[in-house]
């Protein structure tokens, strides 16, 4: 069975500080995709990455960091000098190709709260 | 502005009304889904098309009826909708539905149901 946990429901940092949302995931599957969603208040899921299995390398995007660790089934995201635009809900999702027809497997989702 | 275009953005009905909720895509893809999302609940995903023919049905209840006249516009047919139904409905699409690609899913901004 494949399973995505985001064991974080809230986090509530400051302004600046940097924050790192946390996503497990399981699979029997040897090729599979990760992916990071941002839905902000107004409801609209905001795709930000796609990883896929073979690719371990860690990913820059400005403010925005995932490291990729098959040993532990970890796809964290970390955003670095947090702003108040960061405030949304994360939802961490995974993928196979050959299983489910490449169904999107969601995690809970993590609120994340930037206070200024 | 997204590709994904959702109306209306919330709806409120009687259990008894039938209401539609429309999706339009404005991205060239070949594929289109309807997911709910419930409070504190992961996305659930709900109906696939893929080339305007249904390919996933998730044992969703046939008060919720979908159509897909062509690959770019969707629909979501509601008919005696119960009080558990309130919940955000999310449409989504992408350039195809299964392949090694797992192209990622762009999002419409959901229509926000109350079933009074």
């Amino acid at each position: 069975a494949q399973k995505v946990t985001q064991a974080q429901t809230e986090i509530s940092v400051v302004e600046k500080e940097d924050v790192t949302l946390d996503c497990v995931y399981e699979t029997r599957d040897t090729t599979y995709y990760l992916f990071w969603y941002k839905q902000p208040p107004s409801g609209e899921l905001v795709f930000l990455i796609r990883r896929n299995s073979f690719d371990e390398q860690n990913e820059i995007s400005g403010r925005y960091s995932w490291n990729f660790q098959k040993s532990t089934s970890s796809f964290n995201f970390t955003i670095t000098a947090s702003q108040v635009v960061d405030s949304a809900v994360y939802f961490c999702a995974l993928s196979s190709p050959y299983n489910q027809g490449g169904k999107l497997i969601f995690g809970q989702g993590t609120e994340l709260s930037v206070k200024p | 502005e997204t590709g994904v275009t959702q109306t209306p953005r919330h709806l409120v009905m009687g259990m008894t009304n039938k209401k539609s909720l429309k999706c339009e895509q404005h991205l060239g893809h070949n594929a289109m889904y309807w997911y709910k999302q419930s409070a504190k609940k992961p996305l659930e995903l709900m109906f696939v098309y893929s080339l305007e023919e249904r390919v996933e049905n998730n044992s969703v209840p046939s008060r919720f009826s979908p159509e897909c006249p062509n690959s770019s516009h969707l629909f979501l047919h509601l008919h005696t909708l119960q009080p558990e139904d309130s919940a955000l409905y999310l449409c989504a699409s992408s350039q195809d539905w299964a392949g090694v690609l797992n192209q990622p899913q762009h999002f419409g901004d959901g229509t926000r149901l109350s079933i009074l």
